[in-house]
């Protein structure tokens, strides 16, 4: 069974530093591009990341560009989202999902999300 | 960025109803749409990709259409368990972007 549980959310100061992590389970990890995707509180979806199975080919949407970085461990297959000089509007559940085709594409399964708060 | 319309933004309907809800892009993204039910406290669920491919164990009531701009989605026979939010998603240029939702609720 394809499990993704996520991890490392909280509550965290504007201007902080926050490391999401993501465990894969019951597929091949290493095989399968991955993705961030965010949600706000009563709000729509937001796609933030991407990383390629490869690891050659690596996305981020403009409103994270430059302060979230996307990585992964095949070896504890796991991905991680390293998010910095988090803003009040980065406050959301975040979502690990995985890509169901040669991505960025879509996402066939997704983690139950981790809530990120940002506030004083 | 493509900028995906979806309408209503929310509708009220009764077990059996037909529902129809549409996704317009602002651009051309050929078959590169999907979809994903939604329900409260809940990772979206996949249901329907490249527009109209039904995703493994997704009931047959559930169906989409289209191509270029504007795409629609079906439920033949709303179920109770449909009750929830719908989102379409592009994939056809980066950023990947979604709809802003349809929630569905119980008339």
């Amino acid at each position: 069974e394809v499990q993704l549980v996520e991890s490392g959310g909280g509550l965290v100061q504007p201007g902080g530093s926050l490391r999401l992590s993501c465990a894969a389970s019951g597929f091949m990890f290493k095989s399968y591009d991955m993705n961030w995707v965010r949600q706000a509180p009563g709000k729509g979806l937001e796609w933030i990341a991407y990383f390629s199975s490869s690891g050659d080919a690596i996305y981020y949407a403009d409103s994270v560009k430059g302060r979230f970085t996307i990585s992964r461990d095949i070896a504890k297959s796991s991905l991680y989202l390293q998010m910095h000089s988090l803003r009040a509007d980065d406050t959301a559940v975040y979502y690990c999902a995985r890509d169901f085709q040669a991505g960025p594409t879509g996402f066939d399964y997704w983690g139950q999300g981790t809530l990120v708060t940002v506030s004083s | 960025d493509i900028q995906l319309t979806q309408s209503p933004s929310s509708l009220s309907a009764s077990v059996g109803d037909r529902v129809t809800i549409t996704c317009q892009a602002s651009h051309d993204i050929r078959y590169y749409l999907n979809w994903y039910q939604q329900k409260p406290g809940k990772a979206p669920k996949l249901l329907i990709y490249d527009a109209s491919n039904l995703e493994t164990g997704v009931p047959s009531r559930f169906s989409g259409s289209g191509s270029g701009t504007d795409f629609t989605f079906t439920i033949t026979s709303l179920q109770p368990e449909d009750f929830a939010t719908y989102y379409c998603q592009q994939f056809d240029n980066l950023p990947l972007t979604f709809g802003g939702g349809t929630k569905v609720q119980i008339k």
